[in-house]
């Protein structure tokens, strides 16, 4: 079953702005990961932030974390049409079964050039 | 260095049918996992393995479904009696070491069902 749910489903815009997608889940967390996949096939980890992070940077990605609400949400900055691609979060849950990744439904994001 | 690599890409196969999926994982790494990504939908954790036993297995739906990794290198996915709802992207991960760690994924095999 699906734990989390990214927002927006899809997203569009234009080059050289910025994407913020967004990531609520539902059971406490060892880490949140950030993954985008391009047509549909194989997943490309993009960074991790563990449940006592709030913030971490990398490159023109930033990643927010707030375990409070249960939610974590993706910057990219200055985009490129070749970050067009589908992002999913996957929580790594707390406890014995920390390498089971749940991934949410994901945000489909296209850069207009 | 070689990623996951995953063969087939593509396996069409009729309804009744049995098939095997590939995974070779990055070297060195001893933690395995398999996904089931359907359409429009984000992967959901099938197996994983910690060197050759399967230490989880609670994802896969029913007893059609069995994976192997007799080497603690390879691994085969197995799917006895396929049905339609089987079709799916299966992916294959790998990480150094299990836990905490970043899956590194393979391309998947796009299986269709006829």
């Amino acid at each position: 079953s699906q734990q989390g749910e990214e927002d927006p489903q899809a997203l569009s815009i234009q080059e050289g702005e910025n994407a913020t997608m967004n990531c609520s889940y539902k059971t406490s967390i060892n880490n949140l990961q950030w993954y985008r996949q391009n047509s549909g096939r194989g997943l490309v980890h993009l960074i991790l932030i563990r449940s006592n992070e709030r913030e971490k940077h990398s490159g023109r990605l930033r990643v927010t974390l707030d375990t409070s609400k249960k939610s974590s949400s993706l910057l990219i900055t200055a985009s490129r049409a070749a970050d067009t691609a589908s992002y999913f979060c996957a929580t790594a849950p707390l406890g014995a079964g920390s390498y089971q990744l749940t991934f949410g439904k994901g945000t489909k994001l296209s850069v207009i050039p | 260095g070689a990623g996951v690599s995953q063969t087939p890409s593509n396996k069409v196969t009729e309804k009744g049918k049995y098939v095997e999926l590939r995974c070779d994982p990055i070297s060195g790494h001893t933690a395995l996992y398999w996904y089931r990504q359907s359409l429009g939908q984000g992967p959901e954790f099938l197996i994983y393995f910690q060197g050759t036993g399967a230490a989880d297995d609670s994802g896969l739906p029913n007893d059609r479904f069995f994976a192997v990794r007799p080497e603690g290198s390879v691994s085969t996915l197995k799917i006895q009696r396929t049905e339609r709802g089987d079709s799916a992207v299966y992916l294959c991960a790998s990480s150094l070491e299990r836990g905490l760690g970043i899956q590194y994924f393979g391309p998947g095999t796009r299986l269709l069902v006829l």
